[in-house]
């Protein structure tokens, strides 16, 4: 039971535009930044969005993300099937004073 | 080239403890803080702990405090979690990773050590 509560699975046809919710509470995302990173089969977690929306370079701009009140939302436009692989949310706790992810989701790009 | 690169996983039993070594390169690394984040087998991502560039600031998931230590040696780019009283629970990838300035996000990720805690 993960602190921010994304969906387990999402999917969708390649060429097309898929979102990933994120819910928190005010203590974690309603009033700190928020961040998405990819993590590919056997490897480690790579950054997407940082700040809410903002992209690391060599990110491409079929990465976006959005915040409102205490939910963000990563978007994937144009999707490839190489997008298939699990995804995070991730911010900081406030309250608990500690990092927190969402426990993750799969997409699968059919 | 920015790159961090972890080492000391492996077997411990229960109660053992570890200590695990992540050397970065390609940045100046006291400017940044560091955070280490696990992996249990076949589950997401777990935040486990966070120091700041000068070891002002330390936090630790509550999992974890008590028994893992995070510490840093700006002078030999190094960063560190000492790990006792081991559980099967931390069993996991253990990754470090560096935690951008500008507000929220790790940006440098290492490959990953294996920690198994089995007797």
């Amino acid at each position: 039971q993960s602190v921010l509560t994304q969906p387990p699975s999402v999917s969708a046809a390649p060429g097309q535009k898929v979102t990933i919710s994120c819910s928190g509470s005010s203590s974690n995302i309603g009033n700190n930044f928020v961040s998405w990173y990819q993590q590919l089969p056997g490897t480690a977690p790579q950054l997407l969005i940082y700040d809410d929306y903002q992209r690391p370079s060599g990110i491409p701009d079929r990465f976006s993300g959005s915040k409102s009140g205490t939910s963000a939302t990563l978007g994937i436009a144009g999707l490839q099937t190489g997008d298939e692989a699990d995804y995070y949310c991730g911010t900081w706790d406030t309250s608990l004073s500690a990092g927190v992810f969402g426990g993750g989701t799969k997409l699968t790009v059919l | 080239e920015l790159q961090l690169v972890e080492s000391g996983g492996g077997l411990v039993k229960p109660g053992g403890s570890l200590r695990l070594s992540c050397a970065a390169s390609g940045f100046t690394f006291s400017g940044f803080s560091m955070s280490w984040v696990r992996q249990a087998p076949g589950k997401g991502l777990e935040w486990v702990s966070f120091i700041s560039g000068r070891s002002t600031y330390i936090y630790y998931a509550d999992s974890v405090k008590g028994r893992l230590t995070i510490s840093r040696d700006n002078a030999e780019n190094s960063l560190f979690l000492q790990m006792n009283s081991l559980r099967a629970d931390d069993t996991a990838v253990y990754y470090c990773a560096r935690v951008l300035n500008t507000g929220n996000g790790m940006d440098v990720w290492g490959q990953g050590t294996t920690v198994t805690v089995s007797s």
